[in-house]
């Protein structure tokens, strides 16, 4: 069965860096997109990012492209999420997913990862 | 950016009722890219309905999704129990967007 297992939650402080790793199993990793998607506490969903682990191609949301990278290693079959010079607002649930846009361009989700609770706190 | 809004904020329904969930896009969604995902309380979403009218993969036939342009609508024909949750509507047309959200909540 198709699963996405990432990694546990973490406490950084403003201006550092954080890490999301998403391990995939069940299903061909190149024949479909990783996307990233957060949600603050009592909010709604945000949309960060997308790669196409069949070419590398990426995009993100305009408002964070300057702070996040999302990369995928074929041969472990994981992504990764990064995001840079983090900011107490930047505290959310990360979400993995497994993106149907192949390619090109992100499209939807259709099977997600548990989330990683990251905190940025002084 | 498109942005989405979501109507009604909070729907107070019982069980066996219909429920019908709108979303509104601030320019045309390409080619019906709008998605509808479940979330409940502590789990990441679940994706509902894709294309603006295709189910997932074991989702009910209780969730009927449609409409086009700007105007989308998510419809829940007989409301169980477990369907009390969080909704949302995406666009991927373009940069990817979600809606705030509405509430189905036992009346």
């Amino acid at each position: 069965q198709v699963q996405l297992v990432q990694s546990g939650g973490e406490v950084k402080k403003p201006g550092a860096s954080v890490k999301v790793s998403c391990k995939t199993s069940g299903y061909s990793f190149t024949s479909y997109g990783i996307s990233w998607v957060r949600q603050a506490p009592g909010q709604g969903l945000e949309w960060m990012g997308w790669i196409s682990v069949n070419n590398g191609n990426t995009n993100y949301a305009q408002k964070l492209q300057d702070r996040v990278t999302v990369t995928a290693d074929t041969s472990t079959s994981r992504a990764y999420l990064e995001l840079r010079s983090l900011r107490s607002d930047d505290t959310a649930v990360y979400y993995c997913a497994r993106d149907t846009g192949i390619y090109a361009n992100p499209r939807s989700a259709d099977y997600w990862g548990q989330g990683t609770l990251v905190t940025v706190s002084s | 950016e498109i942005v989405l809004t979501q109507s009604p904020g909070t729907l107070s329904l019982s069980p066996g009722e219909r429920a019908t969930l709108s979303c509104r896009a601030s320019q045309s969604v390409s080619s019906s890219y709008l998605a509808w995902y479940q979330q409940k309380p502590g789990q990441a979403p679940r994706l509902l309905i894709y294309g603006a009218s295709s189910r997932a993969t074991g989702i009910p036939d209780r969730f009927t999704g449609s409409g086009s342009g700007t105007d989308f609508t998510l419809t829940i024909s007989r409301l169980e129990p477990e369907d009390f949750a969080v909704y949302y509507c995406q666009q991927y047309g373009s940069s990817p967007t979600f809606g705030q959200g509405t509430q189905v909540e036992i009346k």
